[in-house]
């Protein structure tokens, strides 16, 4: 089955810095790569996906890559500001049915 | 559009005591669901997912169940809660012709 592993676990960027988090996932029929924030406390919401027909796509400061090949899709964080700080978690789409996520990346923007 | 309800928000029950959460979406039809369980500071681990009604996978065996009564509604439960069931759950819907997963407010758990 899928195996998703994400890098770093921990991340401490100062404000205005950018902030990179990878994931490998293992399955090469996996076709759909989202990302969530998690903040303290409350649910997961979806900030940024890509399918694999697409390198890359942009949301103002938010941005995903994606390497087939390698198998591995990245998220970009520019200008990071104080409420960037978060739990960040990439996931595989399994055959349609259901998700596998990463552990989880705690990102802190320090001020 | 779509809306997921999940509730209770907040739950402390005694060790042995039966569970039953539930979770119902709105403005879609068909929809997977899913229920996850987060630890405090963990990551995400899928319990169940449901493709229609009363069609049930379970990805980790433990003494919870699921069930799918009807289209829209999910339910998670338990006959006999463990103190190491204490946790976040968090009920969540896909479409079926689009890939992004949304979740539930989610419920706290915890077993005393």
């Amino acid at each position: 089955g899928e195996n998703v592993e994400q890098h770093p676990s921990t991340l401490s960027v100062q404000e205005g810095d950018s902030a990179v988090i990878k994931c490998t996932y293992s399955d090469s029929a996996s076709n759909y790569f989202p990302w969530y924030k998690q903040e303290l406390g409350k649910r997961p919401q979806l900030i940024i996906d890509i399918r694999s027909n697409v390198g890359e796509k942009k949301d103002q400061r938010i941005a995903v890559t994606l390497n087939k090949t390698a198998k591995h899709f990245s998220l970009h964080i520019t200008e990071t500001q104080p409420e960037d700080s978060a739990v960040y978690f990439c996931a595989a789409d399994n055959y349609g049915q259901n998700f596998v996520f990463g552990p989880g990346t705690r990102l802190s923007v320090l001020p | 559009s779509q809306t997921i309800h999940q509730w209770p928000a907040t739950l402390v029950q005694p060790v042995g005591s039966p569970l039953s959460l539930e979770c119902t979406v709105e403005g879609t039809s068909n929809p997977n669901l899913y229920w996850y369980r987060q630890a405090a500071g963990r990551g995400l681990q899928l319990l169940f997912y449901s493709v229609g009604i009363g069609q049930i996978s379970s990805e980790v065996p433990q003494n919870l169940s699921a069930s799918r009564p009807q289209d829209r509604q999910f339910i998670l439960s338990s006959k006999k809660l463990l103190l190491s069931d204490s946790s976040f759950y968090l009920c969540a819907w896909r479409g079926q012709d689009t890939g992004e997963l949304f979740f539930g407010e989610g419920s706290r758990l915890t077993v005393l």
